[in-house]
């Protein structure tokens, strides 16, 4: 079983969609969790942590579910920029700093 | 500010032979990370550098990967011999404090392709 688990994809939506992504982890102890972004032969770039209690940037909300070792991410009101593969990424090593990423979800976002 | 640069961008060697990669992290930023993703799986932690001294190499897949960061500033990572499977993308990352867990920045990777 991956430490970090994500649907592939690709979501196909249409501009102006709400669409969600959710993510589980196995590792109970993970400490920190977050949301990375990344275009097609980019690198990944940080989108924003998530919060046990939840946390809103702009069109953008997450969630994290420590009971259930779920974490999701919420986009309102997709705009065709948003197109990119989105990475679930957690922290599991207490003592380091290494993060551990889920395989990516994609997401196409359609004129 | 400039962000982490890597060089070169792409490498194609063939097997056996050395390659070695080089990474900028941001200016100032102590911690340095290696980490890796070959085709079809996700990115994976090869290694965390605290200026000059390995913090946790849990990652490295085996003896032919070595990494340096001498002075504590660049950091290199040499593959010798390569192998068709160390093909994919290096990426390194470089954050200013390990306190703020995750927040670390990304450079454009390295395409390694091993024939």
């Amino acid at each position: 079983r991956k430490e970090v688990e994500q649907d592939p994809g690709p979501f196909n939506v249409p501009e102006g969609a709400t669409v969600a992504f959710n993510c589980t982890y196995s590792n109970s102890a993970s400490q920190s969790f977050f949301w990375y972004r990344q275009d097609c032969r980019k690198e990944p770039k940080l989108l924003m942590s998530v919060y046990s209690s939840g946390n809103e940037d702009g069109r953008f909300t997450a969630q994290l579910n420590r009971a259930s070792q779920y974490i999701s991410l919420l986009i309102r009101d997709s705009k065709l920029s948003d197109s990119a593969t989105y990475l679930c990424v957690v922290n599991i090593n207490n003592a380091g700093n290494m993060l551990t990423f889920g395989g990516g979800t994609r997401l196409m976002v359609k004129p | 500010e400039a962000g982490v640069t890597q060089f070169p961008s792409h490498s194609v060697i063939e097997k056996g032979q050395t390659v070695t990669l080089r990474c900028d992290p941001i200016s100032g930023h102590d911690n340095l990370y290696w980490y890796r993703r070959v085709m079809g799986k996700e990115i994976k932690f090869l290694l965390h550098f605290v200026k000059e001294s390995k913090q946790d190499e849990s990652g490295m897949p085996n003896n032919r990967f070595l990494a340096e960061r001498t002075g504590g500033t660049y950091s290199t990572l040499k593959v010798q011999p390569a192998e068709l499977e160390d093909s994919g993308v290096y990426f390194c990352a470089s954050s200013q404090d390990s306190r703020e867990l995750g927040e670390q920045y990304f450079g454009p990777g390295t395409r390694l392709t091993v024939t």
